[in-house]
């Protein structure tokens, strides 16, 4: 299984709106809707924050939102806030039980 | 709340074995999938295996499959992986996450345990 690709760092000012992308093939991102989205804060536990491509679990604020078009997943943060800095990675179903994710992106907020 | 708590970390010596340890709290712990995914420094995440919630059936990544085995004990709410055969690319932070009922993702995860491997 290959890594879903995104890039590894974006930023934006506060107040701003950013869109991290999350690359991947037909065989995981194009073929199930069954992508995540996971906000890192190093030393701390990843957090859900969009599953399923579009939902958002409980007390996840509304300035998250997910979408997906063919082979690539996209996060979109408006709003952007100084707590929003942290690592952000995708992940997808990839059949047979298995799943993949991908190298992660830097977000921050200038 | 759930928590989920890992540990067993530490050094090991390429070749060598660990178990890790994942306590579970806050949901009935026998009645999920659990998994345990791991980020090697300056890396993104990677899925390492998971394990139904009978714990008949297991899963496993490509590059740990026939050296690492998931297990659980529904009685001690605990997760388990027996790593052998160590090689220095495993040397991660190793996380252990529940998913939710219907599977789709990993909806908690614990904060991890430093696995290195190395002479």
């Amino acid at each position: 299984q290959s890594a879903l690709t995104q890039p590894r760092s974006v930023s934006g000012s506060p107040g701003q709106s950013v869109n991290i992308s999350c690359t991947g093939t037909s065989s995981d991102v194009g073929a199930y809707n069954f992508v995540s989205w996971y906000q890192h804060h190093p030393g701390k536990a990843p957090k859900l924050m969009i599953y399923d491509v579009t939902k958002r679990p409980s007390g996840v604020p509304d300035r998250f939102s997910g979408s997906k078009s063919g082979n690539t997943a996209s996060l979109t943060i408006s709003g952007l806030q100084t707590e929003d800095e942290a690592h952000y990675y995708c992940c997808s179903y990839a059949g047979s039980n298995t799943w993949v994710f991908g190298g992660g992106t830097k977000l921050t907020v200038l | 709340e759930v928590h989920l708590l890992e540990s067993g970390g530490g050094l090991v010596q390429p070749g060598g074995s660990l178990r890790l340890s994942c306590a579970a709290s806050g949901f009935t712990f026998s009645s999920y999938v659990m998994s345990w995914v791991r980020q090697a420094p300056g890396k993104g995440l990677e899925w390492v295996s998971s394990i139904s919630g009978s714990g008949s059936h297991t899963y496993y990544a490509d590059s740990v499959q026939g050296r690492f085995t998931i297990s659980r004990d529904d009685s001690k709410n605990t997760l388990y992986l027996q790593m052998n055969s160590l090689r220095v690319e495993d040397t991660a932070v190793y996380y252990c996450a529940k998913a939710p009922a219907a599977m789709t993702t990993f909806d908690y995860w614990g904060q991890g345990t430093l696995v290195t491997v190395s002479s």
